[in-house]
């Protein structure tokens, strides 16, 4: 049972530098989230999709894009990395809306 | 305002007490989910109980049981015979909307609970 997986764990980037975090769910869910976790913030709700080709702003969309081509997949881009987002991304997916979502491990991200 | 309140800073029970973990929320839909959802330190987020608007019943998984108080917007968690292993932190969270489009997750900060042998 894979469920949610994220790649990489663990990141360290220099300022201004891009990438992508990977998102893979095998559950054919259709609702797929991305959070930041931070220190007494709980997690903050960055982008998410109701389905294939499909994608809305969370609370703090700035300085990440998302795209979901597919039904599986679900990357998080950073195109210009900023200490700020140094973080804990987690990635989550439910069936709809409706249902408990399925996170995964987490992404621990430090930009230097 | 916030959406979603756990104001309880750190919980401590002894291991086979109960405890209740207090979170309230802030919504004017209807229509709305209430999750509690556990992160151990080993960083996993795992779902624990789910509380629906329209459910008249209170929520129970196990040991786990949500006491669900519409009118005072409180959704409070009880974890019964505490063990070891239940220390963690416990998100509160919310989701608004009818499960469409306008459906998001909103957490609260959380709330640590540690249980003493």
């Amino acid at each position: 049972n894979a469920g949610v997986t994220q790649t990489p764990k663990f990141q360290v980037l220099k300022t201004g530098q891009s990438m992508t975090l990977q998102c893979a769910q095998d559950m054919n869910h259709e609702y797929m989230s991305w959070y930041r976790q931070d220190p007494g913030m709980g997690l903050r709700l960055i982008h998410y999709s109701v389905g294939a080709g499909i994608t809305d702003q969370g609370e703090v969309p700035n300085g990440y894009n998302v795209s979901r081509s597919t039904t599986e997949d679900f990357p998080l881009r950073l195109l210009s990395a900023a200490p700020s987002q140094t973080s804990v991304y987690f990635c989550a997916s439910s069936y709809s809306g409706l249902q408990p979502q399925h996170f995964g491990d987490g992404t621990r991200l430090s930009i230097l | 305002a916030q959406k979603i309140t756990q104001t309880q800073p750190g919980m401590f029970v002894q291991e086979k007490e109960a405890v209740t973990l207090d979170c309230t929320y802030d919504t004017s839909d209807q229509s709305y989910g209430l999750f509690w959802y556990k992160q151990p330190s080993s960083g996993e987020m795992i779902f624990l109980i789910y509380q629906g608007s329209y459910d008249e019943q209170n929520a129970t998984e196990g040991r786990y049981s949500l006491n669900f108080q519409k009118a005072r917007k409180s959704a409070n968690l009880v974890i019964s015979a505490s063990q070891l292993g239940d220390s963690a932190m416990y998100f509160c969270a919310m989701r608004e909307g009818h499960g469409g489009a306008n459906s998001k997750l909103t957490f609260g900060k959380g709330i640590t609970l540690s249980v003493r042998p």
